[in-house]
């Protein structure tokens, strides 16, 4: 079984402050995906990463793809409150079941 | 274009019930997945479906869950004779049928799963 660890597991920043969170294995993943879940909902899709040194950039969001496809990060510019909630990474395998990290609660205070 | 569609989004049962829960994929999307979510973890995939068909299954427990994804209707998950360690929020996916890396699953709402 692949296992995804993310750091940090809590993270709480003023407004207009940067950050990144990480998602760490030892294991090869075909892609990864990002995803944010609001509390009550179900997790909401940000990026889809699939080759190694891949960067991606969703508006203040920088997605990053390791060489080796075993790790990611998320890079949040002049955070917001608006962007506060649970920040998920995601492997996936060859069986196309993904395995996720345990998330990182992000608050960003005004 | 309607998203995953989970029903019921609460259920209440008391222990030794069973619980009936619903997943429509995005039109379109012929592989659905279940995961569970316990509270303050991360999400655990549970099975694989393509219709008619279980791929894998391997994060399913071995008694009294089940899963179906019929040629008609949506995706079923039940768990017999509900213990109050089956409280969590559970989560349906799908994604298109396609190969290759990338193949990105959408989330449903899911269900949250009380048992007294």
């Amino acid at each position: 079984t692949q296992l995804l660890e993310q750091s940090p597991q809590f993270l709480s920043i003023q407004e207009g402050e940067n950050l990144t969170v990480y998602c760490n294995s030892s294991s090869v993943f075909s892609s990864l995906q990002w995803y944010r879940q609001e509390p009550g909902e179900g997790p909401v899709l940000l990026v889809t990463v699939v080759t190694g040194g891949e960067v991606k950039k969703l508006k203040r969001l920088t997605f990053q793809f390791g060489d080796a496809r075993k790790d990611s990060s998320l890079h949040i510019t002049a955070a917001q409150p608006g962007d506060t909630g649970l920040y998920l990474c995601a492997g996936a395998e060859a069986g196309n079941m993904l395995t996720f990290g345990g998330g990182t609660r992000l608050m960003v205070k005004p | 274009n309607a998203g995953v569609m989970q029903n019921p989004r609460h259920l209440v049962r008391r222990r030794g019930q069973e619980a009936r829960l619903r997943c429509s994929p995005m039109k379109g999307h012929s592989h659905v997945y279940w995961y569970r979510q316990l509270p303050e973890e991360g999400l655990k995939f549970m099975v694989y479906l393509q219709k008619e068909n279980i791929i894998d299954e391997s994060g399913m427990p071995k008694e009294r869950f089940s899963a179906e994804f019929p040629k008609e209707g949506p995706s079923i998950l039940r768990i017999q004779q509900v213990v109050r360690g089956d409280s969590a929020a559970y989560f349906c996916a799908s994604s298109p049928v396609t190969s290759g890396a990338g193949d990105t699953q959408y989330f449903g709402p899911g269900t949250r799963l009380t048992v007294l």
